[in-house]
């Protein structure tokens, strides 16, 4: 069974740039999280649907950040305009439901310059 | 206080050692806890969930204190590939939201 599948694994921008990740969760988990992992830190929840809807997106900064789930399935998260700040790892996980086994992707690593 | 606290280590230990981290947690309502191992470079993976009676699988022994609000992991005779990052996780606010600890930094060294 395939796993999840984020793309790109690696980005390179530089500050003010648009960049976007991809994220496809495994077949019929309906829970999708994004994570936000800095260097020595636990990844922190930016945002958490269940289905195509967004549940908890109280930690995703909207003034640049969004993210969507159309039908549901895989889902894209946006940083517009990125900031040096935004540098990290950014994780995609899928669950079969909310509060089960998360299994995460490889993440994409993010660098903006 | 953070939500989920743990001691960041660095932890280095022999092989064969035994070795224990623990995870405080601020909300006593919280009812789910995990262990996930983080390689370095790597996602997170779930190790272990951690239920009210403790429980063991293998060489791992994981255990809840609610009274203390903290969990714990117990690795005995330790391995070369144990050497991992090893993360809390407990559900805060409503039981589908999970927060992640630091992570505990784990070396065993041969």
């Amino acid at each position: 069974e395939a796993g999840v599948v984020q793309s790109p694994r690696y980005k390179i921008i530089e500050k003010k740039q648009p960049v976007a990740f991809w994220c496809n969760p495994i077949s019929g988990h309906n829970t999708l999280y994004w994570y936000l992992q800095n260097l020595g830190q636990g990844p922190e929840l930016l945002i958490r649907y269940e289905n195509e809807e967004a549940v908890d997106d109280s930690q995703l900064p909207k003034d640049r950040f969004s993210a969507e789930r159309l039908k549901g399935v895989d889902s894209t998260l946006k940083i517009q305009p990125a900031e040096l700040g935004d540098s990290a790892v950014y994780l995609c996980a899928s669950s079969l439901g909310a509060g089960g086994e998360q299994y995460f992707g490889p993440g994409t690593r993010l660098t903006v310059t | 206080r953070k939500e989920v606290e743990q001691d960041p280590g660095p932890f280095n230990v022999p092989e064969g050692a035994t070795v224990a981290f623990n995870c405080t947690y601020s909300n006593s309502a919280s009812q789910s806890f995990f262990w996930y191992r983080q390689d370095c470079r790597k996602e997170p993976k779930l190790l272990m969930s951690v239920y009210s009676s403790g429980n063991e699988d293998g060489r791992f022994t994981a255990q809840l204190n609610r009274a203390s609000q903290y969990i714990s992991l117990l690795i005995r005779d330790s391995k070369l590939s144990d050497s991992a990052t090893y993360l809390c996780v407990v559900n805060t606010g409503s039981a589908r939201q999970l927060t992640f600890g630091s992570g505990t930094q784990l070396t065993v060294l041969p």
